[in-house]
C-alpha cells in the first residue's frame, strides 16, 4: 500500500493568517500518461462526514472558497489556506487514488486558532 | 440534492453480524460506483470496501476480506456491508461515499459521504 504521511499532526494559526498542511506519499502518485497525481484533500469538522476540498491535487472542488489551494507533484503536496477563518478550524487529510481500490489517508493535520 | 443516509449501526459482541445499509437519493444511483469507508473513534480514515455501479466488481480492504460483504440494490437505490465475525477493532464509524464522475474515469476520490453509522464491537 501507498503510506501516506502528514505533518505536521496539528497546526494553530491566527486569524487571517496562512496555514501549510504537507502530505508525502511513499511514492509517486503521478501518472506519467496523464500527467495527473492522483491525491485528494479533506476537511472534516467535528461531528461532520468528511467535506471534499481539492482533487487532482490541485483542483479546488466547486463551492470550495479560493483561500484553499493545493499544490506539489510526484511525492510532495501541500494545501494551503492564505487567510486564516475562524469556520476552517477542522481536520485535514490527504488522500492517494493512484492505487485504484487500495486507497490510503494520511494520519489527518488537526488546524485550531492560535 | 444528493444525500446519503447510513442506517443499521449498534452494539455487538465479538463474533457477532450486523448489516449496515445505506439510502442514496438525489441521483441515479444505478450510474456511481460507491465505497464503505470507516473511522475509528478519534482516528483516521481507512477505505474498506467498493462495488462498482452493476455490482460485478467488489474489492476489499486486507483488514475485512473474508469477514464483510459490500452489495447493492439499484431498484431501491441502496447500498449495503454484511459484517461478519466482527472484532472489537472494528468499532469505527462507518460512512458511505460516491465516487464522483470524471472525465479520466474510474474511482477516486469520495464525494458526497453520508453522515455515517457507529458500529461498537464490545462485550
Amino acid at each position: 500500500d501507498i503510506v501516506m504521511t502528514q505533518s505536521p499532526d496539528s497546526l494553530a494559526v491566527s486569524l487571517g493568517e496562512r496555514a501549510t498542511i504537507n502530505c508525502k506519499s511513499s511514492q509517486s502518485v503521478l501518472y506519467s500518461s496523464n500527467n495527473k497525481n492522483y491525491l485528494a484533500w479533506y476537511q472534516q469538522k467535528p461531528g461532520q462526514p468528511p467535506k471534499l476540498l481539492i482533487y487532482w491535487a490541485s483542483t479546488r472542488e466547486s463551492g470550495v472558497p479560493d483561500r484553499f489551494s493545493g499544490s506539489g507533484s510526484g511525492t510532495d503536496f501541500t494545501l494551503t489556506i492564505s487567510s486564516l477563518q475562524a469556520e476552517d478550524v477542522a481536520v485535514y487529510y490527504c488522500q492517494q487514488y493512484y492505487s485504484t481500490l487500495s486507497y490510503t489517508f494520511g494520519q489527518g493535520t488537526k488546524l485550531e486558532i492560535k | 440534492e444528493v444525500q446519503l443516509v447510513e442506517s443499521g449501526g449498534g452494539l455487538v459482541q465479538p463474533g457477532g453480524s450486523l448489516r449496515l445499509s445505506c439510502a442514496a437519493s438525489g441521483f441515479t444511483f444505478s450510474s456511481y460506483e460507491m465505497n464503505w469507508v470507516r473511522q475509528a473513534p478519534g482516528k483516521g480514515l481507512e477505505w474498506v470496501s467498493y462495488i462498482s455501479s452493476s455490482g460485478s466488481t467488489i474489492y476489499y480492504a486486507d483488514s475485512v476480506k473474508g469477514r464483510f460483504t459490500i452489495s447493492r440494490d439499484n431498484a431501491k437505490n441502496s447500498l449495503y456491508l454484511q459484517m461478519n465475525s466482527l472484532r472489537a477493532e472494528d468499532t469505527a464509524v462507518y460512512y458511505c461515499a460516491r465516487c464522483p464522475h470524471d472525465f479520466w474515469g474510474g474511482c477516486n476520490w469520495f464525494d458526497p459521504w453520508g453522515q455515517g453509522t457507529l458500529v461498537t464491537v464490545s462485550s
